[in-house]
């Protein structure tokens, strides 16, 4: 699986967007970023995945840049729950492929 | 989304004592489960992928007698830690993949603290 670099920590104001980046220059053209985010002691929680286009979802938005080789996750309104560690995670979609988790960054959003 | 039932959710043991872990696969069915396990502030490490009705898949450095594997059903992976050791005292996390979908359901996770 291709190696993913994310900032340590990052914090956010409460209210304010999120963003959140990750970069990935060695991803394969059949790997997908998938974003996780883990709060304390519970299991990671998936937020998006994609391929090449921009996604979002009721949790986030993932913008992939035209060459792949970076990509930033978007809280639009960040919240107090929203403090969590964020893992970015690329990999092939096909069946059984693991998932190898990075350091992720620790995200704390202010009140 | 799917749900990935972790129990129990923590357990303290002796040491020297086997204590087993369950993951379940509460409304989908999957052909492959993954361990993982977590010590403070670190990241996850995966240690092992569980294929039902054939052994697991021991990442390097894994002890495969120390932690087995059994997925016997394409529902349920069980994580037994044998004979453990303080040094074992961790938080383990089991996931599992829907074959309908390319993403991956985590458990809640297991609070293993061995005395």
């Amino acid at each position: 699986d291709a190696k993913t670099t994310q900032p340590t920590s990052m914090d956010c104001a409460e209210g304010r967007a999120a963003n959140l980046p990750c970069n990935h220059s060695t991803i394969s053209g059949n790997e997908y970023v998938y974003w996780y985010r883990q709060i304390h002691s519970q299991g990671p929680q998936y937020i998006i995945h994609g391929l090449k286009n921009n996604e979002t979802n009721e949790m986030a938005s993932l913008i992939i840049t035209e060459d792949r080789k970076s990509s930033t996750l978007i809280l639009p309104h960040a919240t107090l729950r929203d403090t969590a560690v964020y893992y970015c995670i690329v990999r092939p979609s096909n069946t059984g492929n693991q998932f190898y988790f990075g350091t992720g960054t620790s995200l704390t959003v202010i009140p | 989304g799917a749900v990935v039932s972790q129990h129990p959710s923590r357990v303290i043991c002796k040491s020297g004592t086997s204590v087993k872990i369950e993951c379940r696969s509460l409304d989908f069915q999957a052909t492959t489960m993954f361990w993982y396990r977590q010590f403070p502030k670190q990241s996850l490490m995966l240690m092992a992928t569980s294929n039902e009705g054939s052994k697991a898949t021991y990442e390097q450095g894994v002890e495969k007698d120390k932690f087995l594997i059994n997925h016997a059903s394409l529902t349920l992976s069980t994580l037994t830690v044998t004979s453990a050791h303080p040094e074992d005292s961790s938080f383990y996390i089991c996931s599992a993949r829907d074959l309908q979908d390319e993403k991956l359901f985590f458990g809640s996770g297991t609070q293993l603290s061995v005395l």
